[in-house]
């Protein structure tokens, strides 16, 4: 079946470090890619996402690149505020239409 | 335009009873999905709707159903309530394919 792995939280940054957070997945065919973030006592919300290989995704700073050869879709930013504070999700929907989440990752910033 | 609505915000539930969730999706999305978040298991699905009808379904027992409305608007029912039900419920709507969900703010289900 489809999965999606994301790197270990949590991840604790200064302010204006730079973020990567990893984000690979198993799945046949072309899948979409998302990343969704999610703030404290909130519903998730759409980040960026991208449909095909070497598309880029990108929002509000955050950056993502489908790369089908890694089958990654790593989450970047190149400097953090402590309001980016939240836990990121990266999730694929496959050509069935079925959706599956990583387990999330914990990013603190501290001012 | 309105978001996802989800209702009620909070719920506290008795153990063995049951209880309805209720989800309006964006207009015009005909695809509503829900999910349970526990900090244990994290986002589990449940199960999909579009148009109507049970598209994809997850790994919970026939304790867990929903459905959906001709209007889009879907409810999930969880009969004979069990301590680890006890979870944020997400629903999420989509365009379909390739588009990312939307999310509601979630109903805060408790069971004591």
């Amino acid at each position: 079946g489809n999965s999606v792995t994301q790197m270990e939280g949590p991840v604790t940054l200064s302010e204006e470090a730079f973020l990567t957070i990893n984000c690979t997945y198993t799945a046949t065919g072309y899948p979409s890619l998302f990343w969704y973030v999610q703030y404290p006592g909130e519903g998730l919300q759409l980040l960026l996402k991208a449909t095909k290989a070497d598309d880029k995704g990108s929002n509000k700073g955050f950056e993502a690149t489908y790369r089908k050869e890694t089958t990654s879709f790593h989450l970047e930013k190149g400097s953090v505020q402590v309001s980016d504070s939240a836990v990121y999700f990266c999730a694929l929907r496959s050509e069935n239409q079925k959706v599956t989440f990583g387990t999330g990752t914990k990013l603190q910033v501290i001012p | 335009k309105a978001g996802v609505t989800q209702t009620p915000r909070y719920l506290i539930k008795t153990r063995g009873q049951q209880v309805t969730l209720s989800c309006s999706p964006i207009s015009g999305h005909r695809s509503v999905s829900w999910y349970q978040q526990t900090p244990g298991q994290g986002l589990q699905f449940l199960f999909e709707y579009f148009s109507e009808t049970q598209r994809n379904k997850g790994n919970f027992p026939g304790r867990f159903s929903g459905r959906q409305f001709s209007n889009s608007r879907s409810e999930m029912n969880v009969s004979t309530l069990e301590l680890g039900d006890s979870a944020l419920y997400l629903c999420a709507s989509s365009l379909g394919s390739g588009s990312g969900y939307t999310f509601g703010s979630g109903t805060r289900l408790t069971v004591v």
